[in-house]
């Protein structure tokens, strides 16, 4: 079975752009989280859907920052416009339940606005 | 918020020690997880543990939920060159509370392995 799927793997922007990042879940699991990763602050939850709805959102940094799950099987986080500090890798884990707490991730987005 | 101190940092041993590394928090979790991060990827769960007390083995690998709920450690004995990267612990809340279905995450420990 295919893991947790994100694109892109690396992002290069320039501050100002609009930056979307991907995710498609395994299937089959109801819970979804966007975490970003830095050296500073390490692994910071940003917000997590249940059943493409979104629990708890308050990790989300600021309005700039936006997550969709339109369906089970796709999700985006959307930074725009972006900034310097939002550089960092951005990764989505999915669960099929909240009970074991076992995440699974995928690989990461590494983001770097210039 | 919640948070999960850990300790150490960063460790830098030789092939064949054992490696010991704890969290601590101030506030109770029902969960408390293992997981380890290799360069370039996710992290992956190693071990998890669902019961004040219970000490849990997977391989060379050693974890216990401390008795207060607000504690875990790991241990990995006989460490190899491939037990190089980012440990990190997690804990989960309680159900029915807005922390259930989330992990908080410690700072991690990075282990090199010296062959």
């Amino acid at each position: 079975d295919a893991g947790v799927i994100q694109s892109p793997r690396h992002e290069v922007t320039e501050m100002g752009q609009e930056v979307t990042l991907r995710c498609k879940p395994i299937s089959g699991h109801d819970y979804l989280f966007w975490y970003r990763q830095t050296m500073m602050r390490g692994l910071e939850l940003l917000i997590y859907f249940n059943n493409n709805v979104p629990i708890d959102d308050s990790g989300m940094p600021e309005d700039r920052f936006s997550a969709k799950m339109p369906n089970a099987s796709f999700s985006t986080l959307k930074i725009q416009p972006s900034e310097p500090r939002d550089s960092a890798v951005y990764f989505c884990a999915s669960s099929p339940g909240p009970y074991t707490g076992e995440l699974f991730f995928g690989e990461g987005s590494r983001l770097t606005v210039l | 918020g919640q948070q999960l101190n850990q300790s150490p940092q960063s460790m830098f041993i030789q092939e064949g020690e054992d490696v010991s590394m704890n969290c601590t928090s101030s506030s109770i979790f029902n969960t408390w997880l293992w997981y380890k991060q290799d360069p370039g990827e996710g992290p992956v769960l190693l071990i998890a543990l669902y019961k004040a007390g219970e000490l849990t083995s997977n391989g060379r690998l050693t974890a216990q939920f401390g008795i207060t709920r607000k504690d875990s450690f790991l241990n990995i004995s006989a460490s190899i060159p491939s037990d190089v990267g980012i440990y990190f612990c997690a804990g989960q809340g309680n159900a029915g509370g807005t922390s259930y279905g989330k992990l908080t995450f410690g700072q991690g420990t990075i282990l090199t392995v010296h062959p």
